[in-house]
C-alpha cells in the first residue's frame, strides 16, 4: 500500500462551488501534510502545509488533518475557473527526513 | 532569481542513447531532487542530495545516476535510454531539508523515448 493514497479524479465543478479534495495516509508518525498545486504543463508549487494535528486556513483554502482517520482534506471555497489544476497531497516525516511522499494528484476542473 | 532552471526542456531519444537532464537553483539551497511524473502514478522521487556532495536514492533510482556538481547543480543521466523512461522529469530544491520545508520545482523535462 502506498502511504499516501489519493482519488484521482477527475473532479468538475461549476464556478463557485466548495471543492473537497481528499487523501489518505498509513504511517501515523508522518508530521507535515502539504498541498501542491500544477497547472498544466508547469512544475508543482506548495498551497499549503498543515502540522499532522492542525487545520489551517488562507483565503479561500482550507486544509484540515483528522488523525483519528488518517484523513487529510483541503476545501476550496467559492471556486474560480483559475482554480483547475492538478491538486497533489504530500508528507513527509519531519525532523531530519527531508524526501517527500506524493500522492497521485486529482485533476480539478471549474467551470465558469 | 530564476529560481530552479531545467535543461533541455524536451528531449526524444532513441532506445540505448545517453543524455544528461541538467538542473540549477539560485536559491542557496541544500538539498535537490530529481522526480519523475507519469500518468496514474503521480511523482516519484527518483534521486535527491540532503547537502553539496551527498547523494541518496530514492524511489525509483534503476536507469539513472546523478551528480551533484556544486551546491547550485544536480544532474540526472541515463546510461541507456529505454521506453520505459519515457516521462516528465522534474528538478526541485529546498533550504534546510527539515520539517515541513517548501520544495521548489522547475518547469520539467519532457522525454520521450523511442
Amino acid at each position: 500500500q502506498k502511504e499516501v493514497e489519493q482519488d484521482p479524479g477527475p473532479l468538475s465543478v461549476p464556478e463557485g462551488a466548495i471543492v473537497s479534495l481528499n487523501c489518505t495516509y498509513s504511517n501515523s508518525a508522518f508530521q507535515y501534510f502539504m498541498w501542491y498545486r500544477q497547472y498544466s504543463r508547469k512544475g508543482p508549487e506548495l498551497l499549503m502545509y498543515t502540522y499532522s494535528s492542525g487545520n489551517k486556513e488562507d483565503g479561500r483554502f482550507t486544509a484540515q488533518v483528522d488523525k483519528s482517520s488518517k484523513y487529510i482534506s483541503l476545501f476550496i471555497r467559492d471556486s474560480q475557473p483559475s482554480d483547475s489544476a492538478t491538486y497533489l497531497c504530500a508528507r513527509n516525516s519531519g525532523g531530519s527526513n527531508y524526501k517527500l511522499t506524493f500522492g497521485k494528484g486529482t485533476l480539478l476542473t471549474v467551470n465558469p | 532569481n530564476a529560481g530552479v532552471t531545467q535543461t533541455p526542456k524536451f528531449q526524444v531519444l532513441k532506445t540505448g542513447q545517453s543524455m544528461t537532464l541538467q538542473c540549477a537553483q539560485d536559491m542557496n539551497h541544500n538539498s535537490m531532487y530529481w522526480y519523475r511524473q507519469d500518468p496514474g502514478m503521480g511523482l516519484r522521487l527518483i534521486y535527491y542530495s540532503a547537502s553539496e556532495g551527498t547523494t541518496d536514492k530514492g524511489e525509483v533510482p534503476n536507469g539513472y545516476n546523478v551528480s551533484r556538481l556544486n551546491k547550485r547543480e544536480f544532474s540526472l543521466r541515463l546510461e541507456s535510454a529505454a521506453p520505459s523512461q519515457t516521462s516528465v522529469y522534474f528538478c526541485a530544491s529546498s533550504s534546510r531539508g527539515t520539517g515541513a520545508d517548501e520544495q521548489y520545482f522547475g518547469p520539467g523535462t519532457r522525454l520521450t523515448v523511442t
